[in-house]
């Protein structure tokens, strides 16, 4: 049973577009967000987080938004960048439980 | 500053032979978590330690994962006999508190391959 989920497993965009990146959760009890970055061959890297009390986190290029009735969030990356081509992990915490879930990643390549 | 250290990189065995990853996590952080990723899959915590104690090891396969953080600083995952399905990459981190809001830093990982 796979609690937080990422349904696309790719995605390519031209540089200089927008990129979005869309996660679902289905464990309400979930109270903390993170975005996670991982290039080839390396481990995974932070990026983002949210808070459940929050429905925006911005930092630079990356923006984060929660919709806590719709159990998603999804992370924007204006403007993408080649760089940028990695894959991107979600994942999901909960105060008591304190085992972060990661979802199976989206692979991003941004075209020059 | 040092980040999460892992070796071997990569580790090629046959099946029923054991195998030892090291990891060595950042100065300061009290939490130490080992991930296994299967290929097109996300990280799936396998133990978690606060300092030298395993407070989380419910997804360990038991029978024939190990796991030890004498002095709570460096850690060892053992795995006797491997079996063809261990073939993953195995991911250390660490971070200085176990809440969310405590990022985890990973490791370069471990890649095993049983054949």
């Amino acid at each position: 049973d796979q609690q937080v989920k990422q349904n696309s497993p790719s995605l390519s965009v031209q540089e200089g577009r927008i990129s979005i990146l869309n996660c679902d959760y289905t464990n309400s009890m979930f109270d903390y967000f993170l975005w996670y970055k991982k290039y080839p061959a390396e481990g995974p890297t932070f990026l983002i987080s949210i808070s459940s009390i929050k429905d925006k986190n911005e930092d630079g290029r990356f923006t984060v938004f929660l919709n806590k009735s719709a159990k998603h969030l999804s992370l924007h990356i204006v403007p993408s960048q080649p760089g940028d081509s990695a894959v991107y992990f979600c994942a999901a915490i909960w105060g008591s439980n304190y085992k972060l879930t990661f979802g199976k990643g989206t692979l991003l390549t941004v075209n020059p | 500053e040092a980040g999460v250290v892992q070796s071997p990189r990569y580790k090629i065995i046959e099946k029923k032979q054991p195998v030892a990853f090291w990891c060595n996590p950042i100065s300061g952080h009290n939490t130490l978590y080992w991930y296994l990723q299967n290929l097109g899959q996300g990280p799936e915590l396998l133990i978690r330690y606060e300092n030298e104690e395993a407070v989380d090891d419910s997804q360990l396969p038991k029978d024939r994962f190990s796991a030890e953080r004498l002095k709570g600083v460096d850690s060892t995952l053992k795995i006797q006999p491997a079996e063809l399905g261990d073939s993953a990459v195995y991911l250390c981190a660490s971070s200085l508190g176990s809440s969310g809001a405590n990022v985890l830093t990973f490791g370069a990982g471990s890649r095993l391959t049983v054949l």
